[in-house]
């Protein structure tokens, strides 16, 4: 079975530091790795994702992820935050095509970012 | 392109009522699901489908059931509301070629 855990239900960072939100996953077979934000009152935007490509992924708004199978880890950072950046993230965890593209949520993690 | 759309935004239903949460999308996507989204939770999957006239369960489907007639639509159904079934509801659906789930805006709702 898949599960996500992610660290800290809450994190608070001034404007301009790095933001690092934490994600460990546990799967049996190769993980499909989603970072999804949520503003207030909205749905969910995919941030990111890594699909068994290159290890550091890339997503909008300046926010990248790197896969690290030995930890089972897939931290999202941001080097400057932004008080934009204020919002609820989520990791997922798929197991592909296997599980119909099904993901399985972590927590989420609520990022304040302070002037 | 809409995306996905789901109404209404919010509702208050009365213990013992019924109600239909609609969900469409116009990006022709075969997968669909829908998720309730609890404070603190995550989000957990109630139903999916994989295409007109395939549905199945998620990890919460107990006091819901679905159907889906066409690509484009994805209704879930509360038949008997109950307190326990107040929450946030999202649709969502998938683009298989980018393994990517696009989400709607999500229906309030309170059971009291």
């Amino acid at each position: 079975a898949q599960s996500v855990t992610q660290l800290g239900s809450h994190v608070s960072v001034s404007e301009g530091a790095l933001v690092l939100l934490r994600c460990n996953y546990s799967s049996s077979v190769p993980p499909y790795l989603f970072w999804y934000v949520q503003y207030p009152n909205q749905g969910l935007q995919l941030l990111l994702k890594y699909t068994s490509a290159a290890t550091l992924v890339k997503g909008i708004n300046g926010f990248e992820a790197e896969f690290k199978k030995s930890e089972t880890s897939f931290h999202l950072t941001k080097p400057s935050a932004h008080m934009s950046d204020a919002a609820e993230y989520f990791c997922a965890v798929s197991d592909g095509v296997r599980s119909q593209g099904n993901l399985i949520f972590g927590k989420g993690t609520k990022l304040s970012v302070k002037p | 392109n809409a995306g996905v759309t789901q109404t209404p935004k919010f509702r208050i239903l009365k213990i013992g009522q019924s109600m239909t949460l609609q969900c469409a999308q116009d990006m022709n996507h075969n997968y669909m699901y829908w998720y309730r989204q609890d404070p603190g939770m995550g989000l957990k999957l109630i139903y999916y489908s994989v295409g007109a006239g395939i549905t199945d369960k998620g990890e919460v489907p107990n006091g819901y059931n679905v159907s889906r007639s066409t690509t484009e639509d994805f209704p879930l159904r509360l038949e008997l509301a109950a307190p326990s079934q107040t929450s946030v509801y999202f649709c969502a659906s998938r683009d298989s070629s980018t393994d990517t789930q696009y989400f709607g805006p999500g229906t309030r709702l309170t059971v009291l």
